[in-house]
């Protein structure tokens, strides 16, 4: 079972271009999310979406864009790179539960990006 | 509005020796709470998660933590730290109230020496 694939796992990117981190789900979960993750700040919760072509923001959704036409896919798109995007880049998924949230997060190992 | 406050952003301990990794929540909530742990270059992995049965909840690796509402505590903790326990920990509270969100904490970095 793979679980949550992300990839590319580096990406180096000049300021002012554009890419797409993509994450994929093999568990038919609903909930899916983009968290960033920058040294001693914990992570940051970007985008989520809790199914199907919908979504919606996090703390930090400047400068990203989402979206989720299928359950097994959330890609982040980063438009405009700036160096404040450098980060690590975490996808997790969660299942849909009867209530309340104590659903475990499973995460994919990560998107390095680098902007210069 | 609910936030996680990690105390120690590093600690250090000899292998054989107990750990403790603590971590305060605020909550409007009843909350659930959860501790994951990152080894370098990884993904974050479920290490427990407390969700309104048992206060004492063991979790993976012979880790555990007791949550304790009047001190609004849920520290992590291990009797005896192993080389492999080297990594960085999170604890995380739900947000609740329907919307599926996650506060992390800011990470706690354990060092375990030989």
């Amino acid at each position: 079972n793979a679980g949550v694939t992300q990839t590319p796992k580096f990406r180096i990117l000049k300021i002012g271009q554009s890419m797409t981190l993509q994450c994929t789900q093999d568990m038919n979960h609903n909930y899916m999310y983009w968290y960033r993750q920058d040294p001693g700040m914990g992570l940051k919760l970007i985008y989520y979406s809790v199914g199907a072509g919908i979504t919606d923001k996090g703390e930090v959704p400047n400068g990203y864009n989402v979206s989720r036409s299928t359950t097994e896919d959330f890609p982040l798109r980063l438009e405009l790179a700036a160096p404040s995007q450098t980060s690590v880049y975490f996808c997790a998924s969660r299942q849909t539960s009867g209530g309340g949230n104590t659903g475990e997060l499973f995460f994919g190992e990560g998107s390095r990006l680098t902007v210069l | 509005a609910q936030s996680v406050t990690q105390l120690d952003s590093h600690v250090s301990v000899s292998e054989g020796t107990p750990v403790l990794l603590r971590c305060n929540y605020s909550s409007s909530y009843s909350p659930s709470l959860f501790w994951y742990v990152q080894h370098p270059n990884k993904g974050l992995q479920l290490l427990l998660k407390y969700t309104s049965a048992a206060t004492l909840v063991k979790g993976i690796n012979g880790f555990e933590a007791e949550f304790k509402k009047s001190e609004t505590s849920f520290h992590l903790t291990k009797p005896s730290a192993h080389m492999s326990d080297a990594a960085e920990y999170f604890c995380v509270v739900s947000v609740g109230g329907g919307t599926y969100k996650y506060i992390f904490g800011t990470g706690t970095r354990l060092k375990v020496l030989a």
